[in-house]
C-alpha cells in the first residue's frame, strides 16, 4: 500500500525549533516529488514549497521561502519540514502529500499524509 | 504570484448538480486539479489535469477549463459529498511550485 506516514502532533514554545518528519513507503520514494501544505485552523490550503528526494531540489512558495527548511533523506525514505525558531502564528495542521506522477510536480497531489498539528504556545 | 478565486460557499439539493468555479488569469491554459476535504480529514484528489479523475472517484465528478474560469461539477449530489473543495494549478511561469485556491464549502440541504 501506498503511504504517507507523519510524526506526532507537537507542542512547543515561540523561539523553540521544530522538524516534523512524513515517511513514504509502498513505492519509489525517490522518483516522486513531496509537498508540504499548512492549513490554519478553519482556513484553506497553502502550499508551502515542495522536494524531489531523489535528488532534494526543493522550491519554495514565496511566502515560505525563508521562514522554513524542506529537506529529504531518501536512505530511510523520509521528507522534513522545520522550523529554526518557532512563532504562535506558526499553529497550524501540516500536510505532506506526493506528487501523482513519477518525476513531476504538476500534475496534482495524489497520497496524502495523515497530517502533524503543530501548537506553538507560551 | 497567481490567484485563484472561489466562491465561499455553493449549496444545493440532493440529487441535483453542483458546480463550484475556480477563476484564474487564463487559466484555461493551465492544469487545474481539485480536491476535496470533509472535516478532520486530509484532502482527496478528485479530479486532476482539468477534467481527468483518479481511480476510486465515482463518475459524478467532473471538470472543466476554459478562458479564466476552471469548473468542478458533481452530479446526483448525495449528503456524502458536503465537504470542502479546492483547485490548485502549478504556475509554470514564476518557477514556484503552484497555489490553491480559498476553498468553497458545499452544503447539501
Amino acid at each position: 500500500e501506498v503511504q504517507l506516514v507523519q510524526s506526532g502532533a507537537e507542542v512547543k514554545k515561540p523561539g523553540e525549533s521544530l522538524k516534523i518528519s512524513c515517511k513514504g513507503s509502498g513505492y519509489s520514494f525517490t522518483t516522486y516529488w513531496i509537498g508540504w501544505v499548512r492549513q490554519m485552523s478553519g482556513k484553506g490550503l497553502q502550499l508551502m514549497g515542495i522536494i524531489y528526494p531523489g535528488d532534494s531540489d526543493t522550491r519554495y512558495s514565496p511566502s515560505f521561502q525563508g521562514q522554513v527548511t524542506i529537506s529529504a533523506d531518501k536512505s530511510v525514505s523520509t521528507a522534513y519540514l522545520q522550523w529554526s525558531s518557532l512563532k504562535a502564528s506558526d499553529t497550524a495542521m501540516y500536510y505532506c502529500a506526493r506528487g501523482r506522477r513519477s518525476g513531476s510536480y504538476t500534475d496534482g497531489f495524489d497520497i496524502w499524509g495523515q497530517g502533524t498539528m503543530v501548537t506553538v504556545s507560551s | 504570484s497567481y490567484v485563484l478565486t472561489q466562491p465561499p460557499s455553493v449549496s444545493v439539493a440532493p440529487g441535483q448538480t453542483a458546480r463550484i468555479t475556480c477563476g484564474g488569469n487564463n487559466i484555461g491554459s493551465k492544469s487545474v486539479h481539485w480536491y476535496q476535504q470533509k472535516p478532520g480529514q486530509a484532502p482527496v484528489l478528485v479530479v486532476y489535469d482539468d477534467s481527468d479523475r483518479p481511480s476510486g472517484i465515482p463518475e459524478r465528478f467532473s471538470g472543466s477549463s476554459s478562458g479564466n474560469t476552471a469548473t468542478l461539477t458533481i452530479s446526483g449530489v448525495e449528503a456524502g459529498d458536503e465537504a470542502d473543495y479546492y483547485c490548485q494549478v502549478w504556475d509554470s511561469s514564476s518557477g514556484h511550485p503552484g497555489v490553491f485556491g480559498g476553498g468553497t464549502k458545499l452544503t447539501v440541504l
